[in-house]
C-alpha cells in the first residue's frame, strides 16, 4: 500500500529564507509526482510535475527533485515571501490513475 | 488551457436532505475524474473513480448508495450526497483526467476549486 509522508507537518521561516520541503514514499512503482499548493478553504494549485523517468523540475524560485530508487522528493523554495505561506501537498500517482497525497506541510512565512 | 470547475464553491444543507455537486472539464474531455473528500487540516482522500458511460469505482469504506456519482459525458461529472448527514461536512474536489493525454502528459490531472459543503 502506497503511503506518503511529509515533513515537518508545520514551518515557519523569516522572509528571504530558502527552505526544503520534504516528501517520501513508500512504493516506488510511481508514475509521476506532482507538488500542490493549498490556500485555506481553497483548491489546489499544481506547481510542479515531476515524471518518474526524471530527476527534478524548476519553475521561479521552486525546484522540486525526485528519487524514485529512494523514495523521496523535495520542494525546494528560493528567497521566500510571506506569500508563500500555503498548504504545500506532495502526490504521487501510480496504477489506475490513483493519487495519493502527503498530509501536506503548512508553511508560514515571517514577515 | 485544462480547467475544471465545481459548482457550487459551497452550500448549507439540513441534515436529511441531498445535494449534487458538478464538476465540469471546461476546455478539454475527461473520459476519468476523481472525487476526493478533505476533511480540515487532513489531506485528500479519494472517495471514487468516476468513468465515462460506467459506474463509478469506489475507494474502501465509501458508500455508494450515499455517494452516488454520475458521469453522462466527456465534461461532466456530479456527485450526490444523498441523506446528508453532520458528518459529510467536508470539502469535495474533483479532478479530471485529459482523455487526449492533453501536455504530453497522458497522467496528469487537472483538479477543481472545491466546493465546500456544511450540513446543519
Amino acid at each position: 500500500k502506497q503511503e506518503v509522508t511529509q515533513i515537518p507537518a508545520a514551518l515557519s521561516v523569516p522572509e528571504g529564507e530558502n527552505l526544503v520541503l520534504n516528501c517520501s514514499f513508500t512504493d516506488s512503482a510511481i508514475y509521476n509526482l506532482q507538488w500542490f499548493r493549498q490556500d485555506p478553504g481553497k483548491g489546489l494549485t499544481s506547481l510542479l510535475l515531476i515524471q518518474s523517468s526524471q530527476r527534478e523540475q524548476t519553475s521561479g524560485r521552486l525546484n522540486a527533485s525526485l528519487d524514485k530508487s529512494s523514495g523521496r522528493s523535495t520542494l525546494y523554495i528560493a528567497a521566500s515571501q510571506p506569500g508563500d505561506s500555503a498548504t504545500y501537498l506532495c502526490a504521487v500517482l501510480r496504477e489506475g490513475d490513483k493519487i495519493i497525497f502527503g498530509k501536506g506541510t503548512r508553511l508560514h512565512i515571517l514577515p | 488551457g485544462a480547467v475544471v470547475s465545481q459548482h457550487p464553491s459551497w452550500v448549507i444543507c439540513k441534515s436529511g436532505t441531498s445535494v449534487k455537486i458538478e464538476c465540469r472539464s471546461l476546455d478539454f474531455q475527461a473520459t476519468t475524474m476523481f472525487w476526493y473528500r478533505q476533511f480540515p487540516k487532513q489531506s485528500l482522500m479519494l472517495m471514487a473513480t468516476s468513468n465515462e458511460g460506467s459506474k463509478a469505482t469506489y475507494e474502501q469504506g465509501v458508500e455508494k448508495d450515499k455517494f452516488l456519482i454520475n458521469h453522462a459525458s466527456l465534461t461532466l461529472s456530479t456527485l450526490t450526497v444523498t441523506s446528508a448527514h453532520p458528518e459529510d461536512s467536508s470539502f469535495y474536489i474533483c479532478s479530471a483526467r485529459d482523455a487526449r493525454g492533453k501536455g504530453g502528459n497522458s497522467y496528469e490531472q487537472y483538479f477543481g476549486p472545491g466546493t465546500r459543503l456544511t450540513v446543519t
